[in-house]
């Protein structure tokens, strides 16, 4: 089954403890991406990828890094957590880019950070 | 710059009703336009998109969509809700020239039995 998988669904953590988020797609998709959803605010982007070692900023990228080190996984690392990184998290791929074809999501990170 | 308006934060309606639900954009050319829906729980999904052509364009679910450049919308319709519509729908629009895609602050739909 085509999937996006993102771990751990639920994270509860303390500030300034590293954590990783992983995601992987088994389409084989070049692009992949990371979004936060905040109430009253959408969905905003925090990083793409348009393939392996390509990696960009997206809007709200402070606090965050990324890594493409192969084609399936694009893990979201978070060096030194605080609490206005308390959101929900998603991981997306698609075929081509952002736009021109299809977004896949996974179903999302809860994180807290207390 | 790019940007989507969704004016209506939380809709409910009855079962059987019909739905419209509001999505303004601005952009400077003809954009691509999309309509996700999030359900409890889940990631989001898409329901349909817009890049060029026909202004009506059907998509999953029973939901159809119409580019109006006109107005600048992009309004989700359905003629007859189902429960299992209640969701969160994402209005999103995507320049040609650019990779990003930039997503409205979402509709809530309640429906009521």
């Amino acid at each position: 089954e085509a999937q996006v998988t993102q771990n751990p669904r639920y994270l509860i953590t303390v500030t300034g403890k590293k954590l990783t988020v992983t995601c992987s797609q088994n389409m084989n998709h070049e692009y992949m991406s990371w979004y936060r959803q905040d109430p009253g605010l959408g969905l905003r982007q925090i990083y793409y990828s348009m393939n392996v070692e390509v990696t960009d900023k997206g809007d709200v990228p402070e606090g965050y890094k990324v890594s493409r080190k192969e084609k399936r996984n694009f893990p979201l690392i978070l060096e030194s957590p605080s609490p206005n990184q308390t959101s929900l998290y998603f991981c997306a791929s698609s075929s081509r880019d952002g736009v021109r074809s299809p977004l896949h999501f996974g179903n999302g990170t809860r994180l807290t950070v207390t | 710059a790019q940007s989507v308006t969704q004016p209506d934060i939380h809709i409910t309606v009855s079962e059987g009703a019909s739905l419209e639900l509001r999505c303004n954009y601005s952009y400077g050319a003809t954009p691509y336009l999309f309509w996700y829906v999030q359900s409890p729980g889940q990631g989001l999904q898409l329901l349909l998109k817009y890049f060029s052509g026909d202004t009506l364009v059907q998509g999953i679910k029973g939901f159809e969509a119409e580019f109006k450049r006109s107005q600048s919308s992009f309004n989700l319709r359905k003629p007859s809700v189902h429960w299992s519509d209640a969701a969160e729908y994402f209005c999103a629009v995507g320049a040609y020239n650019t990779d990003k895609l930039i997503f409205g602050t979402g509709t809530r739909l309640q429906v009521f039995p």
